[in-house]
């Protein structure tokens, strides 16, 4: 059974980075993409990008300017950094495998509180 | 406010059959799939329907996707309490360029 296991930083301050980390066990890392997905408190799922194991981003429009997500295939990890978070950045964080249209797999989700 | 409108709750009692709905456009629900993913509190989604109409396995037949067009209808039949969760449409979007999402909907069973 494939398991994301993911950790980080919990609470920021504005304009700090958050860095989020997910280690994928049991299941290969080749042929998916590796997503991150938040949800602000009471709202919505909202796609952040996604990544291959060749380093192959996506990122939502909203927030490229902000956000990279980076790949280490040797681990089977992949990481998550958005840079100036505000108070809207607020969410819980998950990382999940993307096979096609199909979220499939999905980390236990990390709540990030920005506040100062 | 979500690319994919839902309504923010709806309820049932048990037995009964409900619908929740997901209204897209043309650039997403319009051209590509739809997924429904199901999610009980502080937890994890989990997908439900996937292309539009396809359960994964374990998914029970009460659970059942459709598509109209812009828009996309998950239903539910013979309710259960345990059926009484956060449900989220979501479709790629042609012009965003963006997995997007609609705001979810709660289910309560009476």
């Amino acid at each position: 059974q494939v398991q994301l296991q993911q950790w980080g930083a919990g609470l920021l301050k504005p304009s700090e980075t958050l860095s989020l980390t997910c280690a994928v066990y049991n299941g290969s890392i080749s042929g998916y993409f590796w997503s991150w997905v938040r949800q602000p408190p009471g709202k919505g799922l909202e796609w952040i990008g996604d990544i291959n194991h060749r380093g192959i981003t996506k990122y939502i429009p909203s927030l490229k300017s902000r956000v990279n997500i980076s790949i280490d295939t040797s681990k089977s990890h992949f990481s998550l950094k958005l840079r100036s978070v505000t108070a809207a950045d607020t969410a819980l964080y998950f990382c999940v495998r993307r096979l096609f249209g199909e979220f499939d797999y999905w980390g236990q989700g990390t709540r990030v509180t920005v506040s100062s | 406010q979500s690319v994919l409108t839902q309504p923010p709750s709806t309820s049932g009692t048990p037995g009964q059959r409900v619908t929740i709905s997901c209204s897209g456009s043309a650039s997403n629900i319009g051209s590509n799939y739809v997924y429904w993913y199901q999610q009980f509190p502080g937890v994890a989604p989990k997908v439900l329907i996937r292309r539009n109409d396809q359960r994964p396995s374990g998914v029970p037949d009460r659970f059942s996707g459709s598509t109209s067009g812009t828009s996309a209808s998950l239903a539910i039949s013979g309710l259960r309490s345990e059926d009484e969760a956060d449900y989220h449409c979501a479709a790629w979007d042609d012009s965003l360029n963006s997995w997007v999402f609609g705001g979810g909907t709660k289910l309560t069973v009476l």
